[in-house]
C-alpha cells in the first residue's frame, strides 16, 4: 500500500530535550517536505527536499533541521526544542519531475508535538 | 510574496445543498494548483489538481475550476454530505523553471454541514 509514515503519533516532551520525528514513504517520491499547523494558520511548510541530499527552507525553518540522506526518509530534527514548537506536524511526499509543477502530495498521519 | 487566498474562512450548509469555495492566489508562473480535503487532526488528502492549462476538474461531486487570467479559483461541492465536514485548503505550485519549489498554502476554508 501507497503510505507515508511517520513516528512517533504523539509525543510529549521538556525544553531543550533533542528530538527526531521520523517519515518515510514508499512510493519512490522525489519531493518531501515537513508542515507544522496551528490553530489559525493553516499549514506551514518547515523544509523541503528535491531530493537525496538537496534540502531547501520553507517559510519557517528557524529551530528546525532536516536531512535526506536516502530517498525514502526524510526526518525532522529539533535539536533544542521549545514550547512555541508545541504544533501538529506532517510530512509529505510527491513525484516531481522536470520543470512540472509536482504531483499530487501525500500526506502523512501526523504528529502531535507538545513541548513543556 | 506569493500569497493564497481562500474565503470564505468559514461557511456552514444544510445538508443537501451546494456550495462554492473561493481562492485567489498571486503565485506566478504557476505549474498547478490543487484542492485538499482535511478532517480534523488528520493530513489532507488530494481532492484535485489542474495544470495552468485546465479550466476544470471533477472528482466525484467536487469540481474545481481554475483562471489563470484573473489567477482565481473555485471548488464546487453538489449535493453536500455530512461527511464533506472539514476544511478545504488550496496549494499554488509554483513552475519550477523558474527555479522555486516551494508550495502556497492558502490557510483553508472550514465547511459544516448540518442535518
Amino acid at each position: 500500500e501507497a503510505q507515508v509514515t511517520q513516528n512517533p503519533r504523539y509525543l510529549i516532551t521538556v525544553t531543550g530535550k533533542k528530538l527526531t520525528v521520523t517519515c518515510s514513504q514508499n512510493m519512490n517520491h522525489e519531493y518531501m517536505s515537513w508542515y507544522r499547523q496551528d490553530p489559525g494558520l493553516g499549514l506551514r511548510q518547515i523544509y523541503y527536499s528535491m531530493n537525496v541530499e538537496v534540502t531547501d527552507k520553507g517559510d519557517v525553518p528557524e529551530g528546525y533541521k532536516v536531512s535526506r540522506k536516502e530517498k525514502r526518509n526524510f526526518p525532522l530534527i529539533l535539536e533544542s526544542p521549545s514550547p512555541n514548537q508545541t504544533s501538529l506536524y506532517f510530512c509529505a511526499s510527491s513525484s516531481w519531475s522536470g520543470t512540472g509543477g509536482g504531483d499530487t502530495q501525500y500526506f502523512g498521519p501526523g504528529t502531535r508535538l507538545t513541548v513543556l | 510574496k506569493n500569497q493564497v487566498e481562500q474565503s470564505p474562512q468559514s461557511l456552514i450548509i444544510l445538508e443537501g445543498k451546494n456550495c462554492t469555495l473561493q481562492c485567489n492566489y498571486t503565485v506566478s508562473p504557476f505549474s498547478n494548483l490543487r484542492w485538499y480535503k482535511q478532517d480534523t487532526g488528520r493530513g489532507p488528502v488530494s481532492l484535485t489538481i489542474m495544470t495552468f492549462s485546465e479550466n476544470t476538474k471533477s472528482n466525484g461531486r467536487y469540481t474545481a475550476t481554475l483562471d489563470a487570467d484573473t489567477k482565481q479559483s473555485s471548488l464546487h461541492i453538489t449535493a453536500s454530505q455530512l461527511s464533506d465536514s472539514a476544511s478545504y485548503i488550496c496549494v499554488v505550485s509554483p513552475y519550477s523553471g523558474a527555479g522555486s519549489y516551494q508550495l502556497t498554502f492558502g490557510k483553508g476554508t472550514k465547511l459544516s454541514v448540518i442535518p
